[in-house]
């Protein structure tokens, strides 16, 4: 069965760099969420996208902004990166119709900022 | 502040036991409860998930018991196997309309030995 997608699988940048995530959701999910998980910690909401519009935000810096395509894969984009933003990034997908629950996740992107 | 509090933060038992993950909330609007599993290095995946107006859920070795009045849940793995150790985390969602977040407790570490 189809997983989430997510790519480059590990990414190395330098401080105050730019960096995109990419993420592909199993096909005909209409939901897509970022998560990002320091060492050691649980993953952290960011932001999530139903049918290509923004639908909830968590604790997402400013410097970082997310889309969702038309073709529902979805983008996070990071700007003037810091060292703290080292992390892996999780990209999950979900079917939002009643009685649909279950999120799925990717296998994520390891970011490290140097 | 942790919206979703687990412990405890580490575990170690013997192949055959029985280790119990716990997790308490407070914000009473969340209405699904899944549990992940996390290996290093992968994204977390389901294990298995309850609805608050359910009491306990078993598949195959692994059991949830839901507490809605204490608002407390646990999971539970029957004859436990060094393959089953990893990273568990308990999570919770609020769904508001076309929004759905998940918000995970902080993890428990679970060590099966031999």
């Amino acid at each position: 069965a189809a997983g989430v997608i997510q790519s480059p699988r590990h990414l190395i940048k330098e401080k105050r760099e730019t960096a995109t995530l990419k993420c592909y959701p199993i096909p005909r999910h209409d939901t897509v969420y970022w998560y990002q998980q320091g060492p050691g910690q649980d993953p952290q909401f960011l932001i999530s996208f139903y049918e290509k519009m923004q639908s909830d935000k968590g604790s997402i810096p400013d410097r970082f902004s997310a889309q969702q395509f038309s073709d529902y894969h979805s983008e996070l984009n990071m700007s003037s990166l810091e060292l703290g933003d080292s992390a892996l990034y999780f990209c999950a997908s979900s079917l939002n119709v009643l009685g649909s629950t279950e999120a799925f996740f990717g296998q994520g992107t390891r970011l490290t900022v140097v | 502040q942790q919206q979703v509090k687990q412990s405890p933060q580490s575990l170690i038992v013997q192949k055959g036991g029985i280790p119990i993950i716990n997790c308490a909330y407070e914000n009473t609007a969340f209405d699904y409860f899944p549990w992940y599993q996390q290996f290093p290095g992968k994204g977390p995946a389901l294990l298995i998930a309850i609805r608050p107006d359910v009491s306990e859920k078993k598949e195959g070795r692994f059991t949830i018991s839901f507490n809605k009045s204490a608002k407390q849940f646990s999971l539970h793995i029957m004859d436990s196997q060094p393959g089953d150790s990893a990273t568990y985390f308990c999570a919770a969602r609020v769904s508001t309309g076309t929004a759905s977040k998940l918000t995970f407790g902080t993890g428990t570490r679970l060590q099966v030995t031999l």
